[in-house]
């Protein structure tokens, strides 16, 4: 069973709009969550993450959203550059896991 | 400071063949992890090791074996490559600090058995 998903395979989205990753978890006892960006043929590089405690966290262009009553988190970025493109994988953990669980990935195109 | 390494970054074998995937980091991380990506699957997770002498399965365990090295190192065993095994392998490794559980991943060995 899938954990965590990401029900958008791709988004597109125009330079200096907003661009909005969507990501839904089954498991409430999830308590950190993360996301990741990855370009091709390199390794996920960890973007942002967000305990359950919070509801809201920002760093920068990025921020990510927790509402954990619907079990579900979004990733914000503001404005969209050309460089954003890639695929954007969300992630969570369990308290007191080494583990993470990611979701499938959604593939960010920015457009000029 | 390299971060998380992998070696090799690409490999092509033949069904029935075996080979080892190196891993090493040098940020002093306890634990290290491997997964594979597959199209449309995200990443899944192979095996990990929560700290040195440790190993423990993941989702996909089957047709893989580990090695924890020692701290800095973690190496995956195809012992009999299967097709079903080419994928994109990355290795990982985290601090598990308190309240932070990011990890940190290398660039990846592109499998492809035929």
């Amino acid at each position: 069973d899938q954990q965590v998903k990401q029900n958008s395979p791709s988004l597109s989205v125009q330079e200096g709009r907003i661009s909005i990753l969507n990501c839904d978890y089954t498991n409430s006892m999830f308590d950190y969550f993360l996301w990741y960006k990855k370009y091709p043929a390199e390794g996920p590089t960890f973007l942002i993450s967000i305990s359950s405690i919070k509801d809201k966290n920002e760093d920068g262009r990025f921020t990510v959203f927790l509402n954990k009553s619907a079990k579900h988190l979004s990733l914000h970025i503001v404005p969209s550059q050309p460089g954003d493109s890639a695929v954007y994988f969300c992630a969570a953990s369990l308290q007191g896991a080494q583990k993470l669980v990611f979701g499938q990935g959604t593939r960010l195109t920015i457009n000029p | 400071n390299a971060g998380v390494t992998q070696t090799p970054k690409f490999q092509v074998l033949k069904t029935g063949q075996s080979m080892t995937l190196q891993c090493a980091q040098d940020m002093n991380h306890n634990s290290m992890y491997w997964y594979r990506q597959d199209p449309g699957m995200g990443l899944r997770l192979i095996y990990y090791s929560a700290s040195e002498g440790t190993t423990d399965k993941g989702e996909v365990p089957n047709g893989y074996n580990v090695s924890r090295l020692n701290k800095r190192e973690f190496s995956l065993r195809l012992e009999s490559a299967a097709p079903s095994q080419t994928s994109v392998y990355f290795c990982a490794s985290s601090p598990l600090l308190a309240g932070m559980r990011e990890q940190y991943f290398g660039p990846g060995t592109r499998l492809t058995v035929t």
